[in-house]
């Protein structure tokens, strides 16, 4: 079985700054990664995903992830972060015969002027 | 153009009745879920059916029936709704078999209210 913790409930961050939103997971066999974007009232749409070889994934809207097997992390990264980022983040894991996906509990980005 | 529709966006009921929420994908693909989400945030998986055979259910009471008529459509059936269903159901859809990932699309949720 799979488990995802995302380790802040809730980052709020200056326009311009960096940030990053901390995940952990958990399995014992190969899984794929995913970040997921909420923004509100809406549904999640994907933001990037690791399935295999290079550990730096980028994604959509300049964000970023790294896979750390050692450290069973993949944290997403983005340089400099503007208003229209404020949203709910989801980290995702998936075993690799697929059907099921596991979600974090989410960590609401929250971007100040 | 909408990939994943769900209708409807808003349901409004009484504890006891009966309601029903449909999804639609027009994104070919052979495998469908539905969701769950408190006010929390809180995401977690209730169903998923691949090509309209059922593939997970997690621990969904038996009040929550799904029906998939054809792979594009996954309809959900509450009965006798209580007020801890009150939630937003999301729908999801995923292309399953091309080296086993599934990235998925989703739906704009239906916030169900319970009173």
């Amino acid at each position: 079985a799979q488990s995802v913790t995302q380790l802040d409930s809730q980052v709020p961050v200056f326009e311009e700054a960096p940030v990053e939103l901390r995940c952990n997971y958990s399995s014992s066999v190969s899984v794929y990664l995913f970040w997921y974007v909420q923004y509100p009232n809406q549904g999640l749409q994907l933001l990037l995903k690791y399935l295999s070889g290079s550990t730096l994934v980028k994604g959509i809207n300049g964000f970023e992830a790294e896979f750390n097997k050692s450290q069973t992390s993949f944290h997403l990264r983005k340089p400099s972060v503007h208003i229209s980022d404020t949203a709910e983040y989801f980290c995702a894991v998936s075993d690799q015969r697929g059907f099921k996906t596991i979600f974090g509990a989410g960590t609401r980005l929250f971007v100040k002027a | 153009d909408t990939a994943v529709s769900q209708t409807p966006k808003y349901l409004v009921t009484q504890m006891g009745n009966d309601k029903s929420i449909k999804c639609e994908q027009n994104l070919g693909h052979d495998t469908m879920y539905w969701y769950k989400q408190d006010s929390k945030k809180f995401l977690k998986i209730m169903f998923s059916y691949n090509n309209k055979e059922l593939i997970i259910n997690e621990t969904v009471p038996n009040r929550f029936s799904p029906k998939s008529p054809d792979k594009a459509h996954l309809n959900l059936h509450i009965n006798s709704l209580e007020l801890g269903d009150s939630a937003v159901y999301f729908c999801a859809s995923s292309q399953e078999g091309r080296r086993g990932y599934n990235e998925q699309f989703f739906g704009p949720g239906t916030r169900l209210t319970v009173l």
